[in-house]
């Protein structure tokens, strides 16, 4: 079954406007991540947040989360037409299991 | 830069054929995965691989079984094509130490259908 939720399922916002997304996860992690895949290719990593941290930058990327409410954010701030993508968040349960459990992604649509 | 490959972009098979896919990656990563990706199901995991000739199920092998002779190559194996197998099908590698530990690295897909 699927660990994580994103939400919403979609976005669409003005270019130049900022675009959070949300993730909800049902068990205790190790670690929770960002990966952005354009239509029709894989993923790319964006961002790894850990357990014991409660926020993460990355560029325009910021990360936060929240373990006593298992949810997570992702905000893209000054959004541009190329940060059109479909945006999922994965969880690593535990320390020395690698597997990736994926959310059904948000898809994000930023328009010119 | 990390790169993994995936031997086709998109494949065609008919109902019944064996059907190989193969992925390779160049980072000397320990770890490597198989997903299946479906609308509305999001990534899901197939078979693993921690190490060479090393596998373990995912969440959803029926239907497939895997190889990993050299640790580069990890290739994903359906023994006979279903109609229900039409999907993406993303393969992935991870380090297991150092500051990427835990991130996936992923091809660029292989779109298969099976008629």
């Amino acid at each position: 079954s699927q660990q994580g939720e994103e939400d919403p399922q979609a976005l669409s916002i003005q270019e130049g406007e900022n675009a959070t997304m949300n993730c909800s996860y049902k068990t205790s992690i190790n670690n929770l991540q960002w990966y952005r895949q354009n239509s029709g290719r894989g993923l790319v990593h964006l961002i790894l947040i850990r357990s014991n941290e409660r926020e993460k930058h990355s560029g325009r990327l910021r990360v936060t989360l929240d373990t006593s409410k298992k949810s997570s954010s992702l905000l893209i701030t000054a959004s541009r037409a190329a940060d059109t993508a479909s945006y999922f968040c994965a969880t690593v349960l535990n320390f020395g299991n690698e597997k990736l459990t994926f959310g059904t992604g948000t898809r994000l649509t930023i328009i010119p | 830069d990390v790169k993994v490959t995936q031997s086709s972009r998109y494949l065609v098979k008919r109902t019944g054929e064996k059907v190989f896919l193969e992925c390779v990656q160049d980072m000397d990563h320990e770890n490597m995965f198989w997903y299946r990706q479906d609308p509305g199901l999001g990534l899901r995991l197939i078979y693993f691989s921690y190490d060479v000739k090393m596998k373990e199920k995912g969440d959803i092998p029926e239907g497939y079984s895997v190889s990993r002779e050299k640790k580069e190559r990890f290739s994903l194996i359906l023994e006979s094509a279903s109609t229900n197998q039409t999907s993406m099908y993303l393969c992935a590698s991870s380090p297991i130490q150092g500051i990427n530990a835990d991130t996936q690295y992923f091809g660029p897909g292989t779109r298969l259908t099976v008629l």
